[in-house]
């Protein structure tokens, strides 16, 4: 059964921090990894896409990281902002589809 | 800038009553997806269509609920009758697919707003 774990399920920081966010999945076969980001009260709105060959993709101040061979990916946001706090939800793409994560909550404080 | 569109964004509704959600996709995706959404569950896949036939609905609850995409510029969920453990956030999605379930790699989902149902 296709599973994605994330890590941590909530976390607050300092505004202007760094963080990075994890996700591990067992999707067979795999074929590319979503991160989306979640605002309260919207939907969730496409961050970065990677296939199972590439190691790290950019989107402004994220950049997502994926090691494919341990089934890993992590999301790494650079001098957060107010507008950065929102669910971030990994998602495994394999032949039954997408399998979507519980999310990550990140709070930025002032 | 194109955006999927669903009405109603909020519905309150009394346990056996009739439920209807609407969704409208972006120009030109040929697929269309219907997710739910809980604090315990994540987001769950319900069913989804492709150039408006339905591909797969095992994701629901078939006695209950229903999904249908009248038209390119359409697709509805409905729920009759509805129950209390069917207060969720609905969320509608739409893309470009090449086998329906698997979107097409450079291509994302692009979801709505969603509709908020609280059953009572």
């Amino acid at each position: 059964k296709n599973q994605v774990e994330q890590s941590p399920q909530s976390l607050i920081i300092l505004e202007g921090k760094n963080c990075t966010l994890q996700c591990n999945y067992t999707v067979s076969p795999f074929s590319n990894l979503r991160w989306y980001k979640q605002d309260t009260g919207r939907g969730p709105v496409s961050l970065t896409i990677m296939t199972f060959s590439e190691n790290t993709k950019s989107n402004g101040r994220y950049t997502a990281t994926l090691d494919a061979d341990t089934k890993q990916s992590s999301l790494h946001i650079t001098a957060s902002q107010l507008s950065d706090s929102a669910s971030y939800i990994c998602v495994p793409g394999g032949a039954d589809g997408l399998t979507f994560g519980k999310g990550t909550h990140l709070i930025i404080q002032p | 800038d194109a955006r999927v569109t669903q009405t109603p964004r909020h519905k309150v509704t009394e346990m056996g009553q009739e439920v209807t959600m609407r969704c409208q996709p972006i120009l030109g995706h040929n697929t269309v997806f219907w997710y739910r959404q809980t604090m315990m569950q994540g987001l769950e896949l319900l069913a989804y269509f492709r150039n408006r036939a339905p591909l797969d609905d095992s994701g629901m609850p078939k006695d209950r609920f229903s999904a249908e995409m009248p038209d390119a510029t359409l697709a509805t969920l409905k729920i009759q009758p509805s129950e209390p453990r069917d207060s969720a956030v609905y969320f509608c999605a739409s893309g470009l697919t090449r086998d329906g379930k698997f979107p097409l790699f450079n291509s994302p989902l692009h979801f709505g707003n969603g509709t908020r149902l609280t059953v009572t």
